[in-house]
């Protein structure tokens, strides 16, 4: 079946450790996403890439590393600079043809 | 810049109608989405709208636009108990290709 795969789904990290969360999808879209989650806050754009090899800042980029080397994969990292990493990350896509944002189901991340 | 503003929580009951309301900022946004989100889990687009409609029905869902106010809704009919879940609205401009969300209001809805 079609879709966007996350892994882990749940992730501890000590404080001052790098995480890398796994974005995979197969559904042939150009343009991928992350998106963190936190409570009363909604979703806010972290980074975002339309085409291989090129990927954007979004709101949130601060503490935060991504790469596109493939079409179909978009890991992101978190790395030790982001002061307050615990929080519900999620990944989408979109077609260039398309109007929906599909999701995947979500990782989530807990530093301790 | 992009804002698009929800009342955090809905409480309602079994049956009754829910409307969830969504306020927005960019006057250039062309496409105005609902998104629903199951605890735990991704989200899942419920339906869209175009911005030069005013209305959209699927089923027991009703969207309405108010452009001039800039001011979305969602109106859902004989709310059941599988309803309950968090939903969000989102704003996207076509000259970009990112979608801007609100804040989710979550939905309770009581037997």
């Amino acid at each position: 079946d079609g879709g966007i795969t996350q892994s882990p789904k749940y992730l501890f990290r000590k404080e001052g450790q790098n995480v890398t969360l796994s974005c995979e999808q197969n559904l042939n879209h150009d343009a991928m996403y992350w998106y963190r989650q936190d409570p009363g806050q909604g979703l806010r754009l972290i980074y975002y890439s339309q085409i291989v090899n090129d990927f954007q800042k979004g709101d949130i980029a601060e503490g935060y590393s991504v790469s596109r080397e493939k079409k179909e994969s978009f890991p992101l990292t978190v790395t030790s600079a982001q002061k307050n990493p615990t929080a519900f990350y999620l990944c989408a896509s979109m077609g260039t043809t398309e109007r929906e944002l599909f999701f995947g189901e979500g990782s989530r991340l807990t530093v301790l | 810049g992009e804002d698009v503003e929800q009342s955090l929580f809905l409480s309602v009951r079994e049956g009754d109608s829910s409307v969830i309301n969504c306020t927005y900022t960019d006057s250039s946004s062309t496409y105005l989405y609902w998104y629903k989100q199951e605890p735990g889990a991704g989200l899942q687009l419920l339906t869209y709208i175009f911005s030069n409609m005013d209305m959209k029905q699927d089923q027991r869902l009703t969207v309405l636009l108010n452009k001039k106010d800039k001011h979305l809704s969602l109106r859902i009919a004989d709310t059941q108990t599988g309803d309950s879940a968090i939903y969000f609205c989102a704003e996207q401009n076509t000259g970009f290709q990112k979608l801007v969300f609100g804040t989710g209001t979550r939905l309770l809805v009581s037997p």
